[in-house]
């Protein structure tokens, strides 16, 4: 799996766009960039993933550079309840077992 | 919604002892994992089933075994505890053909 650079922390205001960097240079063709996060004391939760093109759920946005070696999470209206460790992972969906690797992430902490 | 459970949220046990986690999910998942994760070290692999009674070493399976006997249940063996298991252990189950993980709560276990 690519390895992943994300700042360790990071702050945003209640309110505004979050947009949270995640650097994997070394991304292979057929790896998928991920993004969880992880509110204190609770399990890591799954908020989006993408190959190549940009994608959007309710939780968030996935902006994935052209030459895939960065993406950029976007968290549009960031309440208090987003202050978590946002990870960035980069792996291969290859349907069968595929095991996540986290690292230390960035902490997003916001503020009112 | 997926639920991922696990027997305990916090568990104290004696250096020696034997140390059963359990884990259950509701959603028919193929796929099974179990992490540790502890400050400074991010999540990291101990073991991993991708069907019944099967099961894959992960990055740290010293001092673990795993249990698959019925497709929503997997279990994580500590045979003798010592101090250095203490740690957050999560659980997390994933279908064959999805891309995400959902994780259990967590099981926060002292070792003394």
């Amino acid at each position: 799996d690519a390895k992943t650079t994300q700042p360790t922390s990071m702050d945003c205001a209640e309110g505004r766009a979050a947009n949270l960097p995640c650097n994997h240079s070394t991304i292979s063709g057929n790896e998928y960039v991920y993004w969880y996060r992880q509110i204190h004391s609770q399990g890591p939760q799954y908020i989006i993933h993408g190959l190549k093109n940009n994608e959007t759920n309710e939780m968030a946005s996935l902006i994935i550079t052209e030459d895939r070696k960065s993406s950029t999470l976007i968290l549009p209206h960031a309440t208090l309840r987003d202050t978590a460790v946002y990870y960035c992972i980069a792996i291969i969906n290859t349907g069968t077992a595929s095991k996540l690797t986290f690292g230390t992430g960035t902490r997003l902490q916001v503020t009112l | 919604d997926v639920k991922v459970t696990q027997s305990s949220r916090y568990l104290v046990k004696r250096t020696g002892e034997k140390v059963f986690l359990e884990c259950v999910q509701d959603m028919d998942h193929e796929n099974m994992f179990w992490y540790r994760q502890d400050p400074g070290l991010g999540l990291r692999l101990i073991y991993f089933s991708y069907d019944v009674k099967m099961k894959e070493k992960g990055d740290i399976p010293e001092g673990y075994s795993v249990s698959r006997e019925k497709k929503e249940r997997f279990s994580l063996i500590l045979e003798s505890a010592s101090t250095n298991q203490t740690s957050m252990y999560l659980c997390a189950s994933r279908p064959t053909s999805g891309a995400e993980q959902f994780f259990g709560p967590g099981t926060r276990l002292t070792v003394l």
